[in-house]
């Protein structure tokens, strides 16, 4: 069974750096074609996608964010770490990890999302 | 980046009813369109994958078509259940891009 839980701070100041934990079990990122991202919600808005990395430990960014943004894996801990640094209130959002396994059987799509965590930044 | 359009992004409609929502894709992403459903205060919930693929658990009302820059997503017979936000996403190119959500409520 696949299971992806998020952890944080559901609070941050404004210009602090926000580190947020992925830890996931059912699978491993060790396996070729597993991977995990990162996707926020703002309150009331769109879905967006911010970073991915991979089993090979290949790492990708939002195009917009990619100067704030760090993402690294623990696959002893299975689990996998998202920094954003200099918090703002526009980063106020639900943040999401969620799976896309390429020998899934649902191709590059993400099947399989942690319940989120709501981090509010607020001085 | 590709940029992903959904249309409408609210709609109203009748348990019973059959809806379509539109995602229009800013250059062609093939058949590497997935559709999601999010009920208010849950992650969201992978619906359709690559244009057309049901997965496991998800009702035969709901069925997707496309490819291209142009999909459409197709409920059949709406439950009350169904009425949720819905959106579409790319997964052609990294960064991977979502649609603004498409809000389907009770009329």
């Amino acid at each position: 069974q696949v299971t992806l839980r998020e952890s944080g701070p559901a609070l941050v100041k404004p210009t602090q750096t926000l580190t947020l934990t992925c830890t996931f079990s059912g699978f491993s990122l060790s396996t070729s074609g597993m991977c995990v991202s990162w996707i926020r919600q703002p309150p009331g808005k769109a879905l967006e996608w911010l970073a991915r990395i991979d089993w090979d430990d290949g790492k990708y960014y939002s195009t917009s964010l990619q100067t704030r943004l760090t993402i690294s894996k623990d696959t002893s801990k299975s689990q996998v770490v998202l920094t954003l640094t200099n918090m703002d209130a526009a980063d106020t959002a639900t943040y999401y990890c969620a799976r896309t396994g390429l020998s899934s059987g649902y191709g590059v799509a993400f099947d399989y999302w942690g319940q989120g965590t709501l981090v509010t930044v607020s001085s | 980046d590709i940029q992903m359009t959904q249309s409408p992004s609210s709609l109203s409609a009748s348990v019973g009813d059959r809806v379509t929502i539109s995602c229009r894709a800013s250059q062609s992403i093939r058949s590497y369109l997935n559709w999601y459903q999010q009920k208010p205060g849950k992650a969201p919930k992978l619906l359709i994958y690559a244009a057309s693929g049901l997965p496991g658990g998800v009702p035969s009302r709901f069925s997707g078509s496309g490819s291209g820059t142009d999909f459409t997503l197709t409920i059949s017979g709406l439950q009350p259940e169904d009425f949720a936000t819905y959106y579409c996403q790319q997964s052609f190119s990294t960064p991977r891009t979502f649609g603004q959500g498409t809000k389907l409520e009770i009329k």
